[in-house]
């Protein structure tokens, strides 16, 4: 089946500083992703929508320049978190529209923000 | 905006018994339905899915309904097992251009052995 590959799996960086996620679709082409994030115990919440070769488009209330997506192949988009401050601490998740027109996630990324 | 509800949040079963989660959604046009569990610091994964124009879906011991005159899809576990333990979450995509899935609040699953 689908598998999207999503790295790092954690990580932890100091305040101020800014880190990139990566999220691969190894089997197939994603011309759609979206990043998800989710605090504890809670739900997905949708960030953005990343389309190849286009601008991200954000959901409301989420800062574009500080959570800046790149998607301009067809198996990888990034999200990089810029300027990272400890409310920025969340589990990321990267989903990717299948051929079979169903989504498919990647394992998460575990951000800490000291 | 999709809105999807889901109940209970967190649910107890002993081991054999069934588990039935419900979820409700607000836009009509709504055309895709999966649900996915979610294992602690992982991903979620797919488990079964449904789509609009069926009103029923089975895998093995997990089945899905969807009522789409009352907006509500249901799954349904039977024979539950400890390994089923996880937190469960709904998800619907709208059917008007925006294709992201809205998610519910997730039910926590816990099968006592």
């Amino acid at each position: 089946g689908a598998v999207v590959s999503q790295h790092p799996s954690w990580v932890i960086c100091k305040s101020g500083t800014s880190v990139k996620i990566e999220c691969r679709s190894l089997d197939f082409q994603a011309t759609t992703m979206f990043w998800y994030r989710q605090f504890p115990k809670q739900s997905l919440m949708l960030m953005a929508t990343s389309n190849e070769g286009s601008k991200a488009t954000y959901e409301q209330g989420v800062e574009k320049d500080k959570f800046l997506i790149n998607h301009a192949s067809l198996t990888l988009s990034t999200l990089t978190v810029t300027s990272a401050h400890p409310e920025d601490s969340s589990f990321y998740i990267c989903s990717a529209r299948d051929q079979g027109d169903g989504y498919t996630f990647g394992s998460g990324t575990r951000l800490t923000v000291v | 905006g999709e809105n999807v509800e889901q109940h209970p949040s967190t649910l107890s079963v002993q081991e054999g018994d069934s588990a039935v989660i419900k979820c409700t959604y607000s836009d009509s046009a709504s055309n895709y339905f999966p649900w996915y569990k979610q294992e602690l610091g992982k991903g979620p994964q797919l488990i079964i899915d449904i789509r609009s124009n069926v009103g029923e879906k089975k895998d093995q011991r997990i089945a899905v309904t969807l009522n789409k005159t009352a907006k509500h899809f249901s799954l349904h576990i039977t024979e539950t097992q400890p390994e089923d333990s996880a937190v469960y979450f709904c998800a619907a995509r709208g059917g008007t251009g925006r294709r992201a899935l809205t998610f519910g609040s997730g039910t926590r699953l816990q099968v006592q052995p």
